[in-house]
């Protein structure tokens, strides 16, 4: 049975911090990694999808790592803002057919400080 | 334009009521979802449908009956509501059923007294 870990389940950073969350899994059969953004009372917005064959994806700020092997993913946001405050989900996809469901971590609770 | 939608947003019912959610997406998606988020914020899957058939039913009590009339809309009944179901539900869809972004609704929060 898959399971995502993502620690701490808190972080509170001064803005202009570069900083990076952690998440690993216990199968390293998926077929795919997202991160999402979770904003108090609001739903999830994808941010990145990394492919069990990639090694990174790149958006804007945002750099996300896949180390499949070991069953971990690192996301890397660069320069933070205030408005980069939110809780941030790691998601990993089981490959396709009866365990192709996305497993959630509990999320990581940042805060950037002005 | 809103992508995933669900209504209501917000529902306050007494424990053995019958309530219903509703969802739809206008991203001509063929899978959706649903899933639950607790107390403690951790989200887990209910159910999964693609091109209006149920592929993912995880262990959920059976007062849950999801219902997909088209491939745009994705309805959860519940029956006889217990204080246990209170949390915040999410409609998701995406393109297909394996390795595609998953796009979510606002969320319903369903607060059960």
């Amino acid at each position: 049975k898959q399971e995502v870990t993502q620690i701490p389940a808190a972080l509170s950073v001064p803005e202009g911090e570069n900083l990076v969350l952690n998440c690993s899994f216990t199968d390293s059969a998926i077929y795919n990694l997202q991160w999402f953004r979770q904003d108090p009372g609001k739903g999830l917005t994808s941010l990145l999808l990394i492919q069990s064959s990639q090694r990174e994806q790149t958006s804007g700020r945002l750099n996300a790592s896949l180390d499949k092997s070991s069953g971990r993913s690192t996301l890397y946001i660069a320069a933070s803002q205030p408005g980069d405050s939110a809780t941030y989900l790691c998601a990993v996809s089981g490959i396709p057919g009866a365990n192709s469901k996305l497993t959630f971590g509990k999320g990581i609770t940042l805060s950037v400080r002005p | 334009d809103t992508a995933v939608s669900q209504t209501p947003k917000y529902l306050v019912t007494q424990m053995g009521n019958d309530k219903s959610i509703k969802c739809e997406q206008n991203l001509g998606h063929d899978t959706m979802y649903w899933y639950k988020q607790d107390s403690k914020k951790f989200l887990k899957i209910m159910f999964s449908y693609n091109n209006k058939e149920l592929i993912i039913n995880e262990t959920v009590p059976n007062r849950f009956s999801p219902k997909s009339p088209d491939k745009a809309h994705l309805n959860l009944h519940i029956n006889s509501l217990e204080l246990g179901d209170s949390a915040v539900y999410f409609c998701a869809s995406s393109q297909g059923p394996t390795g595609y972004w998953q796009y979510f609704g606002p969320g319903t929060r369903l607060t059960v007294t």
